[in-house]
C-alpha cells in the first residue's frame, strides 16, 4: 500500500504480560519511529530504527521497550512486561527527507490503541 | 530537555471565526512543523517552516516561525466543521539524533456549524 499500516488497531492485555505491535512502513523510507501518544504526555518517540539496523536507538522510557526490524519495511514494537501506565496509542512513523526544505518528513500509521488491565 | 508548549491546549468555536494556534519554545529549532490528526488517525503533515521569520499559506490556513526559531502560529481564517481535530506542532533540534522530532501536546480544535 502507499501508506503505513499498523496492527493490531487496538489491542487490550493483562499486565505482566508481553505485547507486540506491527507496522509496515513505506518502500523506501530510511528511517522508522515509533511514538507513544497519551493525553497527558502528548506524543514522545520510543525508538527508531535506519535502514541498516536491527539496532534501535531507544528515547524515554527504555528497558521493556524494543523494536525489531526483520525487514526494511516492518517493524514490530515489543513492550516487556506491560504494566497500566502503559495504556496509550502507538504510532508508527517512517521518514523521508523533504527536498525542498530540507527537513525530514513523517508519515505516521493510524496507531495501535493499547490497554493494559 | 527541549520542550514545546502549545496553546491553547483546547479550543471550541463557532463556524466562521477565526482562531490562531501559538507552539513556544526555548530552545532553537533547525525547522518545526504542523501537523493535524482527526481521531482514530495519525497526524498528517500540513506544512514544514525552516526560515526564520517564514510564512506559509494552505488556503485558510497562515503559519508562521518566528525570527529567532523558537516559536510558531498556526492561524485560521474563516473555520469550518472540517477544520476539527488536533493540531501538533513538532520541532527538529540541530544536530542531535537522525531527524528526531519533538512535539507538542496538541491543540484540540472543535469548530461547531
Amino acid at each position: 500500500g502507499a501508506g503505513v499500516s499498523q496492527s493490531p488497531r487496538y489491542k487490550v492485555a493483562k499486565r505482566g504480560r508481553d505485547v507486540a505491535l506491527r507496522c509496515d512502513s513505506i518502500s523506501g523510507h530510511v528511517t522508522l519511529y515509533w511514538y507513544r501518544q497519551t493525553l497527558g504526555q502528548g506524543s514522545e518517540v520510543l525508538t527508531y530504527s535506519q535502514s541498516d539496523a536491527q539496532r534501535d536507538k531507544s528515547g524515554r522510557p527504555s528497558g521493556r521497550f524494543s523494536a525489531e526490524r526483520p525487514e526494511r519495511s516492518v517493524s514490530t514494537l515489543k513492550i516487556q512486561r506491560t504494566e497500566q501506565g502503559d495504556s496509550a496509542v502507538y504510532l508508527c512513523a517512517s521518514s523521508l527527507r523533504d527536498r525542498s526544505s530540507g527537513a525530514n518528513v513523517l508519515t505516521f500509521g493510524a496507531g495501535s490503541r493499547l490497554t493494559v488491565l | 530537555t527541549q520542550l514545546l508548549e502549545q496553546s491553547p491546549q483546547f479550543l471550541s468555536i463557532q463556524e466562521g471565526e477565526n482562531l490562531t494556534v501559538y507552539c513556544n519554545s526555548s530552545s532553537v529549532f533547525s525547522s518545526l512543523q504542523w501537523y493535524r490528526q482527526e481521531p482514530g488517525e495519525g497526524p498528517v503533515l500540513l506544512v514544514t517552516v525552516v526560515t526564520g521569520g517564514e510564512v506559509k499559506k494552505l488556503k485558510r490556513l497562515t503559519f508562521q516561525f518566528g525570527d529567532a526559531r523558537k516559536d510558531s502560529s498556526l492561524h485560521i481564517t474563516a473555520a469550518q466543521p472540517g477544520d476539527t481535530g488536533l493540531y501538533l506542532c513538532a520541532g527538529r533540534n540541530y544536530g542531535g539524533s537522525q531527524g528526531n522530532l519533538i512535539f507538542g501536546k496538541g491543540t484540540k480544535l472543535s469548530v461547531k456549524p
